[in-house]
């Protein structure tokens, strides 16, 4: 089965800094790369997510970037405000429903 | 539209007591998940259920069941609650074909002493 392992467990920055979380995943056959911030209290929530057949993706101030080969991906925000602060989940499917295993989250703090 | 509703909000029980969680959804999703965070912790997948009438077992599946007798509810029991129990359970669901739409419940803070 997929195993997701996500690294750093906890990551500091100052405002306006940039932010890189990575995900490394087991089965090649993943083809599904979403990541998920969840804010104090609150239930996680979608932000940004890739395909395989892509290798990076950008929406704003937040960007994912993929690596089959590797097999890794990376959540990258830049210009981080105090409101970045939360946790932040990977996840990677190989698009069957069977088991959706998260990595274990990135606290990130940002400090104004 | 409510989507992804969970019942109850807070629940503290003695240890040995039961109890069951409701996890609902109004979108028709096929697919429902029961994850449990423990405090600065990860979501742990604890069952899951591809459609009504079916269910399976996820990473940390042991002192639970589950029932999926009606596609819109999934249910959570714990036959009798261990403080190891102590978390905070989110339900998800998501629909057929699409797996980047996992909408996830509000959470249940359950508290077992």
């Amino acid at each position: 089965g997929e195993n997701v392992e996500q690294h750093p467990s906890t990551l500091s920055v100052q405002e306006g800094d940039s932010a890189v979380i990575k995900c490394t995943y087991s089965d090649s056959a993943s083809n599904y790369f979403p990541w998920y911030k969840q804010e104090l209290g609150k239930r996680p929530q979608l932000i940004i997510d890739i395909r395989s057949n892509v290798g990076e993706k950008k929406d704003q101030r937040i960007a994912v970037t993929l690596n089959k080969t590797a097999k890794h991906f990376s959540l990258h925000i830049t210009e981080t405000q105090p409101e970045d602060s939360a946790v932040y989940f990977c996840l990677a499917s190989s698009g069957g429903y069977n088991k959706l295993i998260f990595g274990a989250g990135t606290r990130l703090a940002v400090h104004p | 539209n409510a989507g992804v509703t969970q019942t109850p909000k807070f629940r503290v029980l003695k240890t040995g007591q039961s109890m069951t969680l409701l996890c609902a959804q109004d979108m028709n999703h096929e697919y429902m998940y029961w994850y449990r965070q423990d405090p600065g912790m990860g979501l742990r997948l604890i069952h899951y259920s591809v459609g009504e009438g079916t269910t399976a077992k996820g990473e940390v599946p042991d002192g639970y069941n589950v029932s999926r007798l009606k596609k819109q509810n999934f249910l959570l029991g714990l036959e009798s609650a261990a403080p190891s129990q102590t978390s905070v359970y989110f339900c998800a669901s998501i629909p057929r074909g699409a797996v980047d739409t996992q909408y996830f419940g509000p959470g249940t803070r359950l508290t077992v002493l």
